[in-house]
């Protein structure tokens, strides 16, 4: 199976700061990942796929990049809406691993 | 709009079984791989199975291989997973989750039910 890690586990930030979350692949994945937003008691929320592609209603200050096996998430001005755990998906891949998820705390 | 409702978990005996079901609307549920991902208290996201659209290809997770069944019934867009042979480790809320692109086998999820809790406890 491919494994995906994340980094860091948990970010303590402020708003307005710019934020980066990376995930790595233990095997090439090509541009097959998704991001996902998920906040306490509820189910997750895709925010990015194929690596880069923005989904629809997601607010243009998140931002995708990589392939193969380095991806990053990016939140160019963390909003007080943001505070919550993110996690990467792999979907090249007959099991469709998740990373362990980053949790992003207030400062 | 698309609605994914779990239903049919619970607590239940170690060795145990339970039926989960995830009734779909709002969408052509037959043109759409499913899956079901799983979370134990606290703990991150860990995906279970997938079904084709069609019904013709399963996979599962290795830690549930062998034990649970994921179905289908597109006259009644629903979802299923039969899960045998319960173990504390299998503790969690399971949520449904539906492919983003129609008869695409590689495609992350957009839609999330709201999740069903099993408890595996003596």
């Amino acid at each position: 199976d491919i494994q995906m890690t994340q980094s860091p586990s948990t970010l303590s930030a402020s708003v307005g700061d710019r934020v980066t979350i990376t995930c790595r692949a233990s095997q090439s994945i090509s541009f097959w990942l998704a991001w996902y937003q998920q906040k306490p008691g509820k189910a997750p929320k895709l925010l990015i796929h194929k690596a880069s592609t923005l989904e629809s209603g997601v607010p243009s200050r998140f931002s995708g990049s990589g392939s193969e096996t380095e991806f990053t998430l990016t939140i160019s001005s963390l909003q007080p809406d943001d505070f919550a755990t993110y996690y990467c998906q792999q979907y090249n891949s007959y099991s469709r691993t998740f990373g362990q998820g980053t949790k992003v705390e207030i400062k | 709009q698309v609605q994914l409702v779990e239903s049919g978990g619970g607590v239940v005996q170690p060795g145990g079984s339970l039926r989960l079901s995830c009734a779909a609307s709002g969408f052509i549920f037959n043109t759409y791989a499913m899956h079901w991902v799983r979370q134990a208290p606290g703990k991150g996201l860990e995906w279970v199975a997938f079904i084709r659209y069609d019904g013709s290809n399963k996979y599962y997770a290795d830690s549930v291989k062998g034990r649970f069944t994921i179905s289908r019934d597109n006259s009644k867009n629903t979802l299923y997973l039969q899960m045998n042979s319960l173990r504390g480790d299998d503790t969690a809320v399971y949520y449904c989750a539906k492919a983003l692109s129609n008869f695409d086998f590689w495609s992350p999820f957009d839609y999330w039910g709201q999740g069903t809790l099993v408890a595996v406890s003596s």
